[in-house]
């Protein structure tokens, strides 16, 4: 099971809104709408961001919002602030024997 | 709240084996999912190991099966992750997560193990 195929790195200035993408196969993110998103910053844990393709864990910013379209899962942050910088990555359920998938990761830089 | 505490990380030599250990508190650990998932330093997440509540069904990563092994002590509210036959490509910080809707709704600080001569 290789990888889900992300963008090394996205940027946006204060208040815009930038996308991550999250391409995987009909195996995975294609099949299932089981993809999560989670945020890293430096030398912490990752948190969830989003689940089950775009619902929101409570607490949450209403600015993180998943959605998919075929293989391509995606994260749009809206209103970019200094704090969203960090690293991204997206998960998705394979139903395989491999069970889940991560993501190359995405670091988000706020200009 | 809900916490994860892993322990037991270290450092290895090649060939040797560590036992990972996690410690949770703060939600009914016998009703939950779990997995351990792993970190490269200055590299990518990677999913290693899945356990159902009961322990019954269990996955693991093509890069770990027939090395590594996962189990849970329900009374103790503790996961495990055994692992033989260490590699330097083993060498990472371990995290606990619990998983909820087929995401990780919560994770541990991590701990790391180092494999090296």
């Amino acid at each position: 099971q290789s990888a889900l195929t992300q963008p090394a790195s996205v940027s946006g200035s204060p208040g815009q809104s930038i996308t991550i993408s999250c391409t995987g196969t009909s195996s995975d993110v294609g099949s299932y709408n089981l993809v999560s998103w989670y945020q890293q910053h430096p030398g912490k844990a990752p948190k969830l961001m989003i689940y089950e393709g775009s619902k929101r864990p409570s607490g949450v910013s209403n600015r993180f919002s998943g959605s998919k379209s075929g293989n391509t899962a995606s994260l749009t942050i809206s209103g970019l602030q200094a704090e969203d910088e960090a690293d991204y990555y997206c998960c998705s359920y394979t139903g395989s024997s491999t069970f889940y998938v991560f993501g190359t990761g995405t670091k988000v830089t706020v200009l | 709240q809900v916490q994860l505490v892993e322990s037991g990380g270290g450092l290895v030599k090649p060939g040797g084996s560590l036992k990972l250990s996690c410690a949770a508190s703060g939600f009914t650990f016998s009703d939950s999912y779990m997995s351990w998932i792993r970190q490269a330093p200055g590299k990518g997440l990677e999913w290693v190991s899945y356990i159902s509540s009961s322990g019954s069904t269990i996955y693991y990563a093509d890069s770990v099966r027939g090395r590594f092994t996962i189990s849970r002590d329900n009374a103790k509210n503790s996961l495990y992750l055994q692992m033989n036959s260490l590699r330097a490509e083993d060498t990472a910080v371990y995290y606990c997560a619990r998983d909820g809707f087929n995401s990780f709704d919560n994770w541990g600080q991590g701990t790391l193990v180092t494999v090296s001569s």
